[in-house]
């Protein structure tokens, strides 16, 4: 089966900040790939498929780009919002794996 | 408004059985592939099973094949999870998910509140 990996596992940054997020896949899965924000104590919510398509509703400060093996989802300028743990899926085969999540917080 | 509601998860002995139901309302379900996804406590997400749309398709996780089985009644826009033989990893919260695709996955767009499983003695 194909890994997902993330990295950073966490990271803190002061508002107004551009974060970075990377997801690797162990083999190529093109750009069946999405990204989810899930808030404390919160249900999941897409925010990004096809590796760089933005959800209806999202803010435009989140992008993803990558294709292939290596993907990231960018936070133009950190918002306290944003504060989240978040996750890449990659959907070409299953199972549909999910990475082991980037916890993001305010510095 | 797209809604999922689920139902049907507690407390069950390792061993047990327990039947995970999900409602969907204020879409055509019968349209869409669904999914359950689980999140133990602490940890992270972990798709589980997806079903397409005419149940034509279905997939599962290697740690639940041969113990759980996914189904779907479209007539009563329903998503079920019947989870036999279960054991202490199994707990977690199980989240039905709705996916964008018919007939493949290619994203979890409106996601239940979630239902707890608890697996004890």
């Amino acid at each position: 089966d194909i890994q997902m990996t993330q990295s950073p596992s966490s990271l803190s940054a002061s508002v107004g900040d551009r974060v970075t997020i990377t997801c690797r896949a162990s083999q190529g899965i093109s750009n069946f790939l999405a990204w989810y924000q899930q808030k404390p104590g919160k249900v999941p919510k897409l925010l990004i498929y096809a590796a760089s398509t933005l959800q209806s509703g999202v803010p435009s400060r989140f992008s993803g780009s990558g294709s292939g093996t290596d993907f990231t989802l960018t936070i133009t300028s950190l918002q306290p919002e944003d504060v989240a743990t978040y996750y890449c899926q990659k959907y070409n085969s299953a199972p549909w794996t999910f990475g082991q999540g980037t916890k993001v917080e305010i510095k | 408004e797209a809604q999922l509601v689920e139902s049907g998860g507690g407390l069950v002995q390792p061993g047990g059985s327990l039947r995970l139901s999900c409602a969907a309302s204020g879409f055509t379900f019968r349209s869409y592939s669904m999914n359950w996804v689980r999140q133990a406590p602490g940890k992270g997400l972990e798709w589980v099973s997806y079903i397409s749309s005419t149940s034509s398709a279905i997939s599962y996780i290697d740690s639940v094949k041969g113990r759980f089985t996914i189904s779907r009644d479209n007539a009563k826009d329903s998503l079920y999870l019947q989870m036999n033989s279960l054991k202490a990893e199994d707990t977690a919260v199980y989240y039905c998910a709705r996916d964008r695709c018919v007939s493949t996955s290619c994203g979890l767009d409106i996601w239940g509140q979630g239902t707890m499983v608890t697996v004890s003695s």
